[in-house]
């Protein structure tokens, strides 16, 4: 069964920090990862989806990255604001007949001001 | 954009009362999700609807029904609500699976 995990739960950096969210999983065989923002107390926002066959995807200042093999994605976020506060989940998509996406807990993101 | 939905941002039920949910996507996507919320435990999937009047379920499809008589729309049902259905309740819609999945903004529901 797919695990997903992302260390650390929590993190705050100052503002205008470059920084890196990351993510792992235990099966590597996947179809998509997705990277989410949630903001408190509302739902989930798509940030970007990187398909199994890619190494990484950009968004502005958001860069995701997937290495399949290791099990590994990172999320690297560019001149950090304080807007940029929330909380960011990763979700992994099995290959195959597998129809659900699979979470981690997420990484609650604090940019102090 | 893509819009999902969600009928009901916060409900507060009463122990034993039928709930429905209801969540409407205006984007033609093909599947729809229910996902329950809770701190320490992540998304949760609890049922999933691949096609109208098709379903699946989730991990965690006890005490709870779904509806899709309409492509657009997806309700969750709670038979008989209990207070250990109190949670956050997100929506979700796709047009392929594989592709990008786009969430409602929650129902908070307290069951009492």
């Amino acid at each position: 069964k797919q695990e997903v995990t992302q260390i650390p739960a929590a993190l705050s950096v100052p503002e205008g920090e470059n920084l890196v969210l990351n993510c792992s999983f235990t099966d590597s065989a996947i179809y998509n990862l997705q990277w989410f923002r949630q903001d408190p107390g509302k739902g989930l926002t798509s940030l970007l989806l990187i398909q199994s066959s890619q190494r990484e995807q950009t968004s502005g200042r958001l860069n995701a990255s997937l290495d399949k093999s290791s099990g590994r994605s990172t999320l690297y976020i560019a001149a950090s604001q304080p807007g940029d506060s929330a909380t960011y989940l990763c979700a992994v998509k099995g290959s195959g007949s597998a129809r659900q996406l699979t979470f981690g807990s997420g990484t609650q993101l604090t940019v102090l001001p | 954009d893509v819009k999902v939905t969600q009928s009901s941002r916060y409900l507060v039920k009463r122990t034993g009362e039928k709930v429905f949910l209801e969540c409407v996507q205006d984007m033609d996507h093909e599947n729809m999700f229910w996902y329950r919320q809770d701190p320490g435990l992540g998304l949760r999937l609890i049922y999933f609807s691949y096609d109208v009047k098709m379903k699946e379920k989730g991990d965690i499809p006890e005490g709870y029904s779904v509806s899709r008589e309409k492509k657009e729309r997806f309700s969750l049902i709670l038979e008989s609500a209990s207070t250990n259905q109190t949670s956050m309740y997100l929506c979700a819609s796709s047009f392929f699976l594989g592709n990008t999945i786009y969430f409602g903004e929650g129902s908070w529901l307290t069951v009492v």
